[in-house]
C-alpha cells in the first residue's frame, strides 16, 4: 500500500473550515484514500474515503486532485470537539475479508481553538 | 446499538504473566484486528482474522496470540514471550469493503 505524508500539526479557528492535507503520490490506480481520526485516548473513527471522485458525508468533505497525488479533508465548520489527529490512509479494497492492513502513519494533530 | 466492546479498560501485568484481551462485537462482521499504539505513534498490525477459525500475522505478531471460535469474539493473548507489552491495544471489525469500525482500547501496563 502507498505510503502517506501529512504536517504534524495544525490549527484552526473554531467556525472555520480546516482543511486537513495528505500526500499520497504513489498512490496506485486501484488504491483508495481513507480518513480516520483519533480522539486522545479512544479507538479511531472513520470519516470518509473516495478513489477519483470528490465525496461529502455529515461529517466532511474529501477533494482528490485530478493525477490522485494529494487529497485534502475538509471539516467545513470546525468545532472544539473535531480537535484530535486525523489519519490519511491509502489502501486497496480486496473484497470480502482484505480489510487487513490500513497502515496508519503519524497522522496531523488538529487543534481547533475558541 | 451495534458495536465493538473491548475490555478491560485498563489492565495491569506482572512480569512473566500471560494477559488476555477481550473483543466482541455485534455488528454481525466477518473480518476483525487486533492493532497496537505506542505514545505519539500510528497504529501497528498484530493479527487479523477473516473468518472464523481462520487467522493471519501481522506486522508485529511475536509475542502475541489469538483465537476465532465466534464470529463475535476475537481476544487477544498478551505472552510473557513480549518483552515490551505496555502499549494501548485497539480491536476492529469490518464487513466485506465498509471501512473499519474500532473500539475504544484497551490500556495495558506492567507492574
Amino acid at each position: 500500500d502507498a505510503k502517506t505524508t501529512q504536517p504534524p500539526s495544525m490549527d484552526c479557528a473554531e467556525g472555520r473550515a480546516a482543511n486537513l492535507p495528505c500526500n499520497h503520490s504513489t498512490i496506485s490506480g486501484n488504491e483508495y484514500v481513507y480518513w480516520y481520526r483519533q480522539i486522545h485516548s479512544q479507538g479511531p473513527q472513520y470519516i470518509i474515503h473516495g478513489l477519483k471522485n470528490n465525496e461529502t458525508n455529515e461529517m466532511a468533505s474529501l477533494i482528490i486532485t485530478e493525477d490522485r497525488k494529494s487529497s485534502t479533508l475538509i471539516l467545513p465548520h470546525a468545532t472544539l470537539r473535531d480537535t484530535a489527529v486525523y489519519y490519511c490512509i491509502v489502501r486497496v479494497d480486496r473484497g470480502r475479508g482484505s480489510q487487513g492492513n490500513l497502515i496508519f502513519g503519524k497522522g496531523t494533530k488538529l487543534s481547533v481553538k475558541p | 446499538d451495534g458495536g465493538i466492546t473491548q475490555s478491560p479498560k485498563y489492565l495491569f501485568r506482572k512480569e512473566g504473566q500471560n494477559v488476555t484481551l477481550s473483543c466482541e462485537q455485534n455488528l454481525n462482521h466477518d473480518a476483525m484486528y487486533w492493532y497496537r499504539q505506542d505514545p505519539g505513534q500510528g497504529l501497528r498490525l498484530i493479527y487479523y482474522s477473516q473468518i472464523v477459525n481462520d487467522f493471519q500475522k501481522g506486522d508485529i505478531a511475536e509475542g502475541y496470540s489469538v483465537s476465532r471460535e465466534k464470529k463475535e469474539s476475537f481476544p487477544l493473548t498478551v505472552t510473557s514471550a513480549q518483552k515490551n507489552p505496555t502499549a494501548f491495544y485497539l480491536c476492529a471489525s469490518s464487513a466485506g469493503v465498509q471501512p473499519q469500525h474500532f473500539g475504544d482500547g484497551t490500556r495495558l501496563s506492567i507492574l
